[in-house]
């Protein structure tokens, strides 16, 4: 089956940095991805959609300029979460759609900031 | 608005009991439902998939019901396992020809299994 992986799996950051997650499709083209936010004990909640090739739709209330994200090619996209806050501390999980309009969800991140 | 309430937010059950969960829906166009499994700490595992014409399907010891007049779904956990513990999320998919099926998901169930 359709595999999405995600690096890191954990990162620890300091409150004012920023952080890079890498969301991969292993084997198959994802023309579009998905990032999702999922704080305790929730539901993820869908932060944006990233299209290749051109600029992320972000969810209302999500701040494009905090949490960029870049779709430079059919397998890979990232999600930075800039001068990061201790309550961007959270895990965040990605998912990639096929041509079928399947979408794989990737093992998440968990971020943590001090 | 879509929405997917699911039932019980939490239960907690025996090993070896059997154990049903419950997933109520209001999203149209209705595209599919899957039920999937989530691990702390993990990404969702998709366990079953149903589209508008399916009333059941299983995996293994997970069975899940559709009911497509009254929109409503359920997940049968048959024998339960300890590694049955985790959320399980209703995630009902929503046509959208322009960009593509969209997600509306549950709150999930967290269930726990104990010896």
């Amino acid at each position: 089956g359709a595999v999405v992986s995600q690096h890191p799996s954990w990162v620890i950051c300091k409150s004012g940095t920023s952080v890079k997650i890498e969301c991969r499709s292993l084997d198959f083209q994802a023309t579009t991805m998905f990032w999702y936010r999922q704080f305790p004990k929730q539901s993820l909640m869908l932060m944006a959609t990233s299209n290749e090739g051109s600029k992320a739709t972000y969810e209302q209330g999500v701040e494009k300029d905090k949490f960029l994200i870049n779709h430079a090619s059919l397998t890979l996209s990232t999600l930075t979460v800039t001068s990061a806050h201790p309550e961007d501390s959270s895990f965040y999980i990605c998912s990639a759609r096929d041509l079928t309009s399947e979408q794989y969800f990737g093992p998440g991140t968990r971020l943590t900031v001090t | 608005k879509n929405q997917v309430e699911q039932s019980p937010q939490s239960l907690i059950i025996l090993e070896g009991k059997n154990c049903t969960l419950q997933c109520n829906y209001t999203v149209s166009p209705f595209s599919n439902l899957r039920w999937y499994k989530q691990d702390t700490g993990r990404g969702p595992v998709s366990l079953t998939i149903m589209t508008f014409s399916e009333n059941t399907k299983s995996n293994g010891r997970y069975t899940a019901t559709l009911d497509a007049d009254t929109k409503q779904s359920s997940l049968h956990i048959t024998a339960s396992q300890l590694s049955d513990s985790a959320s399980y999320i209703c995630v009902v998919s929503v046509q959208n020809n322009n960009a593509g099926n969209m997600l509306t998901f549950g709150g999930g169930t967290r269930l726990m299994v104990k010896p």
